[in-house]
Order: structure tokens, then sequence, then C-alpha cells
């Protein structure tokens, strides 16, 4: 079985400020990683995911996230976050490619200040 | 194209009520999945469909949550006898081996037992 642990419930930072949000997991199997981010009122949309290949993965508006096989993480990253990014984040992991469930982490919630 | 698409909205209902909810997937995506959110908690699984069948539905809590999808498109989630702890919001996603799986998710219906 899967399961993902988000380390930070909540994270503020200023306009403009690097961000990182922290997510590990611990899986039998090898695992296949995503990240989600949820607008206000809004569905899940995929930000980037993790299915081989390099460990360092891009994403859409700026975000990056490197796996770490060895320590069991997938760490979400912006060098400079926009008030436009306040949002729940949710990491997520499933047990391999094809149609598989997804386990997700409690969530992270991103706060923006001018 | 459409994305995946929810209905209703919100539900409201009493104690002891039945409900359904119901799923439109993307166009052609043959993998259906329902997920429930509660407050402050990432998603959780429910039930994932590969066509018309429920290819693992582990994730539904008790008998009284069952869901269908008839012609493997359109998915229906039913609760009877609902409880209080129902209330959440119920996400689909879709998925196809053409997008490699990667699950789309709805806006969601807000379920409210009272």
């Amino acid at each position: 079985a899967q399961s993902v642990t988000q380390l930070d419930s909540q994270v503020p930072v200023f306009e403009e400020a690097p961000v990182e949000l922290r997510c590990n997991y611990s899986s039998s199997v090898s695992v296949y990683l995503f990240w989600y981010v949820q607008y206000p009122n809004q569905g899940l949309q995929l930000l980037l995911k993790y299915l081989s290949g390099s460990t360092l993965v891009k994403g859409i508006n700026g975000f990056e996230a490197e796996f770490n096989k060895s320590q069991t993480s997938f760490h979400l990253r912006k060098p400079s976050v926009h008030i436009s990014d306040t949002a729940e984040y949710f990491c997520a992991v499933s047990a391999g490619r094809g149609a598989q469930k997804l386990v997700f982490g409690q969530g992270t919630r991103l706060t923006i200040n001018p | 194209g459409a994305g995946v698409s929810q209905t209703p909205s919100n539900k409201v209902t009493e104690k002891g009520k039945y409900v359904e909810l119901r799923c439109d997937p993307i166009s052609g995506h043959t993998a259906l999945y329902w997920y429930r959110q509660s407050l402050g908690q990432g998603p959780e699984f429910l039930i994932y469909f590969q066509g018309t069948g429920a290819a693992d539905d582990s994730g539904l809590p008790n008998d009284r949550f069952f869901a269908v999808r008839p012609e493997g498109s359109v998915s229906t989630l039913k609760i009877q006898r609902t409880e209080r702890g129902d209330s959440a919001v119920y996400l689909c996603a879709s998925s196809s081996l053409a997008g490699a799986y990667e699950q789309y998710f709805g806006p969601g219906t807000r379920l409210t037992v009272t």
C-alpha cells in the first residue's frame, strides 16, 4: 500500500519569494508521483508528474519537483511566487502506470502575501 | 473540448435519505474514478471503472455506497440512508490510455447531510 505525507499544512510566503512544499511517500513498489493544485472553488488540476527518467520534472506555471528515491521525497518548488499561486496543493502517488487509483496527501495551503 | 462535469454542484439532503451524484467524463475516456474529499483533507479514493466494470471498489466505505457505469460513459454514485458523516465533496475524474492515464478532475459535488 502507498501513503503520502505533506509535512506542512500551511505555508505563507511573500510575493516573489521562493517556495518549497514538502512531500514524502511510502510504498512497497515502484511509484508514480504527482502534484495537483486546487484553486478556490475549482477542481483539481495537474501541475506535474514523475513517471520515470529524469528526477527533476518541470510543470506548469513555473513549478518543478525533484524525485528523490533514497529519501522517498517529491518536493515541489517555485523560485518566485505570484499572488495567483494562492491555492491548495496536493501530492499524490499511484502504484504504477495505467489506470490506477491515486493516494493523496492532506494538502498544503499556500498563501502569498503582497 | 469539454471537461469532466458533475451534477448537481451542491446537494443538501436529510439524514436517512437516498442521493445520486452524476459524473460525465471526458468523451472517449475509458477509465472513471470517484474520490471523496472531506473538509481539510486530501481526496480519498472510492472506486474506479474501466469501461462498464468496477475495476477497484476497495475505497467504498460500506454497503450504503454503490456506483454504476452501465454504458461505459456516465457514472452515478449512489448513497443510501445518508449519514451526517457522508457530508463531503465528491470528486469524479476520468482518464484514457491515449493520455497516459492522466486523471482529469471535475469540479465536484458538495454533499451536505443535515
